[in-house]
């Protein structure tokens, strides 16, 4: 079993604000890193696959980095907005093809 | 529609009695899992995968089976369910290291 550590666990943020959180994972046999969305009564759902150190993704006010030097991928949330609330999952990828998944940050957007 | 679908979504069952959960996807997926979730704990995988006839245990396998025989197909097999499996229980597949799509979920309580 591997470590992948997400923090905060949980946040609260003002609409409005921006906020972003943090998925640590080891730093060796690294080859991909997954975020995902998980709204409460629905299925988790993919926001971005990282392959490359340096990596940067975005979709809409959401975006990701990764250092797969020092084990960290970093989630940011630009202008947080009430529909935004969910659970940010990230999942390591091994270079044997196994997933191993945080225990997420719960981030609640408060109207 | 690409889908990954699981039946039933709800159960209500007695300890002992086995019973199977279905998983099957649409999208030719070499790998598939299976994962719970309970409260605290995140997501965790019972088994998963990598292609026909090829299974692996996960981080909790104790109690669990699975089998897979056609690429589409993996079902969840619990020969004499007990209380302590009581969970939520999601399928998901992927090819390799790219996105991972989720069932739906199934809610199993074990009396």
């Amino acid at each position: 079993i591997l470590n992948v550590e997400q923090s905060p666990q949980s946040l609260h943020v003002q609409e409005g604000d921006s906020t972003n959180f943090t998925c640590s994972f080891p730093s060796s046999n690294f080859y991909a890193l997954h975020w995902y969305r998980w709204e409460t009564a629905k299925s988790p759902e993919a926001l971005f696959v990282m392959t490359l150190n340096g990596d940067e993704k975005k979709k809409g006010r959401i975006s990701a980095t990764l250092n797969t030097k020092e084990g960290y991928s970093y989630l940011y949330i630009k202008g947080s907005q009430p529909e935004d609330s969910a659970t940010y999952l990230c999942a390591f990828i091994t270079g044997a093809n196994n997933l191993f998944f945080g225990t997420g940050t719960r981030l609640t957007v408060i109207p | 529609e690409a889908q990954v679908t699981q039946n039933p979504r709800y159960l209500i069952t007695v300890t002992g009695k086995k019973l199977t959960v279905t998983c099957s996807q649409n999208m030719n997926h070499e790998y598939m899992s299976w994962y719970r979730q309970d409260p605290g704990l995140g997501l965790r995988q019972i088994y998963y995968s990598m292609n026909v006839e090829v299974t692996d245990k996960g981080d909790v396998p104790e109690g669990y089976k699975v089998s897979r025989k056609e690429k589409r197909n993996f079902p969840l097999i619990l020969e004499s369910p007990s209380p302590n499996q009581t969970s939520l229980y999601f399928c998901a597949s992927r090819v390799s290291t790219d996105t991972q799509y989720f069932g739906p979920g199934t809610r199993l309580t074990v009396l």
